[in-house]
């Protein structure tokens, strides 16, 4: 039972590099999200995605892209990655109307 | 602005003790709340609360949310150490395409 996988597991990325998260679930659901999580901060909301081919802003999205590239899959992209952005990563799905969000295992980058 | 807010942040036990865990809250469209267990990496979902006063239950942890008094707790009982971990408390408000607000952990530690 895969679930949501994602990669890579640990990044270091020097100032100013660009690099794309990857994201991908098995569980068919429509809603997808990523979340950064800082010691300290709990998990805030970069992006999410209602729907293949929409969207849309969370509490944290300066400094991000993202594409949602069909049903599965939810990338996030660091165009020119900052210190600010060392973080682990957390990608999430949901079904419609479902009871939790499902995590992926995490993503730890480190930006020098 | 939506908010929840947990307390303590840390908290240190020992074997066999019983901990609250609270969680606060303040947002407009109250839908659920939700609490989830973080080891070394992704939240693992434990409970999730829409109605008042009814306490959700599983083995040595339970639930319960006040929704006049917007807040839950989470109560382990005979904690062991394998009950050390982050928990997050969530919201979700109704509107959000599923988005879950979350407060900032506790991080709880039982020594044997």
């Amino acid at each position: 039972n895969a679930g949501v996988t994602q990669t890579p597991k640990f990044q270091v990325l020097k100032t100013g590099q660009s690099m794309t998260l990857q994201c991908a679930q098995d569980m068919n659901h429509n809603s997808m999200y990523w979340y950064r999580q800082d010691p300290g901060m709990g998990l805030r909301l970069i992006y999410y995605s209602a729907s293949e081919g929409t969207t849309d802003k969370g509490e944290v999205p300066n400094g991000y892209n993202v594409s949602r590239l069909n049903k599965r899959e939810f990338s996030l992209r660091l165009e020119s990655a900052a210190p600010s952005q060392t973080s682990v990563y957390f990608c999430a799905s949901r079904r419609d109307n479902g009871n939790t969000i499902y995590f992926g295992e995490g993503s730890w980058l480190t930006v020098v | 602005e939506d908010k929840v807010v947990q307390s303590p942040l840390s908290l240190v036990v020992h074997e066999g003790d019983t901990v609250t865990l609270n969680c606060s809250y303040e947002v407009t469209n109250f839908r659920s709340l939700l609490w989830y267990k973080q080891e070394k990496k992704a939240p693992t979902f434990l409970f999730m609360l829409t109605s008042s006063g009814i306490e959700k239950k599983s083995g040595r942890l339970s639930s319960i949310l006040d929704k006049k008094e917007l807040f839950s707790i989470l109560n382990i009982t005979a904690t062991q150490t394998g009950d050390s971990a982050i928990y997050l408390c969530a919201v979700e408000v109704w509107g959000s395409q599923g988005n879950l607000i979350f407060g900032k952990g506790t991080k709880l530690s039982v020594k044997p």
